[in-house]
């Protein structure tokens, strides 16, 4: 079994500024691990994922994030935020057995201000 | 269509009444899946179906929630006796590879 925490339910940055969005997992075994993004009546749309390969990922919108398997992290950054970044952010992590049978942290609240 | 496609929206019920959520995946899409979440969390598993085969259905809550997807691709949710914890967003996704693909979602108050 996996669990997620995201340890920040609320972050406000202004705009232009950098954000980092923190993510730590727990699994005992292997895993894949995502971040979705959600906006206000919409679907869960991903940014982006790390399969396997170089720990750097980088996704859509300009995000990235990087996994360290010795701190079980995978938090999201960009260097510059937008306004239209507002939004709830989702880590999620899968064992490599378990298709998309994802297991989600419980998001966290990007506002950005002007 | 061009998304997965969720209905109804939004659905307003009250406490012992039954409910059907439909889901019509992403045509071509041979899994989908089905998760709900609360106000506030994130979304947490309930099923998953390989074309018409339910895989795991080990998130259902209890035995009043049960799906199907009889032809291997649109699917139904079904919540009997509803309860006021039941209420929640209920999110259908369809796969492939390797990505999810979820829809808008279906929003049911118990009342």
């Amino acid at each position: 079994a996996q669990s997620v925490t995201q340890l920040d339910s609320q972050v406000p940055v202004f705009e232009e500024a950098p954000v980092e969005l923190r993510c730590n997992y727990s699994s005992s075994v292997s895993v894949y691990l995502f971040w979705y993004v959600q906006y206000p009546n919409q679907g869960l749309q991903l940014l982006l994922k790390y399969l396997s390969g170089s720990t750097l990922v980088k996704g859509i919108n300009g995000f990235e994030a990087e996994f360290n398997k010795s701190q079980t992290s995978f938090h999201l950054r960009k260097p510059s935020v937008h306004i239209s970044d507002t939004a709830e952010y989702f880590c999620a992590v899968t064992g490599h057995n378990a298709g998309n049978m994802l297991t989600f942290g419980g998001g966290t609240r990007l506002m950005v201000k002007p | 269509g061009a998304g997965v496609s969720q209905s109804p929206r939004y659905k307003v019920t009250k406490r012992g009444q039954d409910v059907a959520l439909r889901c019509d995946p992403i045509s071509g899409h041979v899994s989908l899946y089905w998760y709900r979440q609360a106000l506030g969390q994130g979304p947490e598993f309930l099923t998953y179906f390989n074309y018409e085969a339910q895989q795991d259905k080990s998130g259902l809550p209890n035995d009043r929630f049960s799906a199907e997807r009889p032809e291997g691709s649109i699917s139904t949710l079904t919540i009997q006796r509803t309860e006021q914890r039941d209420s929640a967003m209920y999110r259908c996704a369809s796969s492939f590879g390797g990505e999810l693909f979820f829809g808008e979602g279906s929003r049911l108050t118990v009342l």
